[in-house]
């Protein structure tokens, strides 16, 4: 079957810490695969996405990268935070260009910059 | 770049009644077009999905939905509201055709139901 895990679900972290979310996907190959983030009384904005391994398109420029490194997962990182990047973070995988097209997403990782 | 527009970010109602959340889109040719709910601390979860001709689109928890092409619209509606719909709701769009697949979203509104 088709899944998304994305962990942790919960994190706090301090001020000019690094950050390592991940995402896999289970059920398929070759993913298009995309982070979101929530920010408080916001609504969802892409930040990047990636159409296959090594591949990264970034929307906004920020404080934060990914990577692609296999098939399946698709990393957000940061090497230092800001109070900023606090928000809930989105792992999604949207399916093909048909009438068919789906969106799975992950249970979100809560990120708090303290 | 395809922009969604929900119109009110809180809507309260009273347990039983109407619940009507609005989305306007803005391609001139009409996207597909989602509804999801987020509960707190989770995921986005599908209500339903516009993408073919059927113009009325039932979707779960008794909600439905009306493609409106003359008014960009497609608004979201459930006749009587219960309190496990208390939640935030958004509306997505993407481009038919589209390899990317990416969706925008709207600010997302957010459902208050009053006992």
């Amino acid at each position: 079957s088709q899944t998304i895990h994305q962990w942790p679900a919960t994190l706090v972290q301090p001020v000019g810490s690094p950050l390592s979310l991940e995402c896999t996907v289970e059920g398929t190959s070759n993913p298009n695969l995309y982070w979101y983030r929530q920010a408080a009384g916001r609504g969802l904005q892409l930040l990047f996405y990636s159409v296959g391994i090594g591949q990264i398109s970034s929307e906004v420029p920020q404080n934060l990268s990914a990577s692609r490194p296999q098939d399946r997962q698709f990393i957000l990182s940061s090497k230092k935070l800001l109070l900023s990047d606090s928000g809930f973070y989105l792992c999604a995988w949207i399916t093909g260009p048909t009438s068919n097209t789906e969106a799975f997403f992950g249970q979100g990782t809560r990120l708090t910059v303290v | 770049a395809q922009s969604v527009t929900q119109l009110g970010s809180h809507v309260s109602v009273s347990e039983g009644a109407l619940v009507l959340l609005r989305c306007n889109y803005s391609s001139s040719v009409p996207p597909y077009l989602f509804w999801y709910v987020q509960y707190p601390n989770q995921g986005l979860q599908l209500l339903l999905k516009y993408t073919s001709a059927a113009t009325l689109v039932k979707g779960i928890n008794g909600f439905e939905a009306e493609f409106k092409k003359s008014e960009t619209s497609f608004h979201l509606t459930k006749p009587s509201a219960h309190m496990s719909d208390a939640a935030e709701y958004f509306c997505a769009v993407r481009d038919r055709g589209s390899t990317l697949g990416r969706l925008y979203f709207g600010r997302g509104t957010q459902l208050t139901v009053w006992p």
